[in-house]
C-alpha cells in the first residue's frame, strides 16, 4: 500500500519570504499523481498544485512550485513571496494511475501547519 | 466556477441515531468520493462510487455506512447507527472523467456524535 509522509508538523515563514514543505512517499508503481492541497481554517480542501510522475518538469502555479524527485520519492512544495492568506494546513497526497471504473483514491499525509508571520 | 456543495455544514446527533450527509457533486462529473478527517488527524478515504456502484471502500467503511446517488445529482453518505468515534469532518469529492486526475472537494460536514 502506498504511504505518504510529511515530516514537518508545523512550519513558519515571514511574509514575503520563501518556505519549502517536505513530502515523501512510498510506492512500487511507476506511474502516479501527486498533489498538494491547502486547508485553511474554513476547512475546505483546495487544490494547490499537481504533478504527473511521468513528467520530468516540475509543476508551477504562480507562487507555488514543486521539486519532484522521482528516484528519491520526494515531492516538496515551495511557496515564494509568502502571503498571510497562505496560512493553512498543507496536505500532500498520492494517487494511483487511472483505470476505467477504478477508484483512484487519494492517500494523504498528516499535513503541515504553515504559519505566516507579518 | 462550479463547486461541490455539502449539506448540512454542521450536524450534532445522539449516539445510535442515523445521519445522512448530502453532497451535490459538480455537474457532469462521473466519479464520487467520501473522505473523513477526525480532528487533528489526516484525511482518510472512505469510499468511491462510479457508475452507480461502489468501486472501492476502505476498512473504515463497514456495514454501518452506505452511499447512494438517488436522483442523478445528489450523492449521500448514510451512517445507520452513529458511534462517538464517527465524530469527524466528512468531505465529498468528485472527479470529471477517468482521464482527469484532480478531485474537487466540497466544504465538508462537521459531524458531532454525543
Amino acid at each position: 500500500a502506498q504511504t505518504v509522509t510529511q515530516s514537518q508538523p508545523e512550519m513558519s515563514v515571514q511574509e514575503a519570504e520563501t518556505v519549502t514543505l517536505s513530502c515523501t512517499y512510498d510506492t512500487s508503481e511507476s506511474d502516479y499523481y501527486l498533489f498538494w492541497y491547502k486547508q485553511p481554517p474554513s476547512r475546505q480542501m483546495i487544490l494547490v498544485i499537481r504533478q504527473e510522475a511521468y513528467k520530468q518538469q516540475n509543476a508551477t502555479e504562480n507562487r507555488f512550485s514543486v521539486n519532484f524527485q522521482k528516484a528519491a520519492k520526494s515531492f516538496s512544495l515551495k511557496i515564494s513571496d509568502s502571503q498571510l492568506g497562505d496560512a493553512a494546513m498543507y496536505f500532500c497526497a498520492y494517487r494511483s494511475p487511472s483505470t476505467q471504473g477504478g477508484s483512484e483514491k487519494l492517500v494523504f499525509g498528516k499535513g503541515t501547519k504553515l504559519t505566516v508571520n507579518p | 466556477e462550479p463547486e461541490v456543495t455539502q449539506t448540512p455544514s454542521h450536524q450534532v446527533t445522539q449516539m445510535g441515531q442515523e445521519v445522512i450527509l448530502r453532497c451535490v457533486p459538480i455537474s457532469n462529473h462521473l466519479y464520487f468520493y467520501w473522505y473523513r478527517q477526525i480532528l487533528g488527524q489526516k484525511v482518510e478515504f472512505l469510499v468511491s462510487f462510479y457508475n452507480n456502484e461502489i468501486s472501492e471502500k476502505s476498512e473504515i467503511f463497514d456495514d454501518q455506512f452506505s452511499v447512494e446517488r438517488p436522483d442523478g445529482s445528489n450523492f449521500t453518505l448514510k451512517i445507520r447507527s452513529t458511534k462517538l468515534e464517527d465524530s469527524a469532518m466528512y468531505f465529498c469529492a468528485s472527479r470529471p472523467t477517468v482521464y482527469q486526475e484532480t478531485q474537487y472537494f466540497g466544504p465538508g460536514t462537521r459531524l458531532l456524535v454525543l
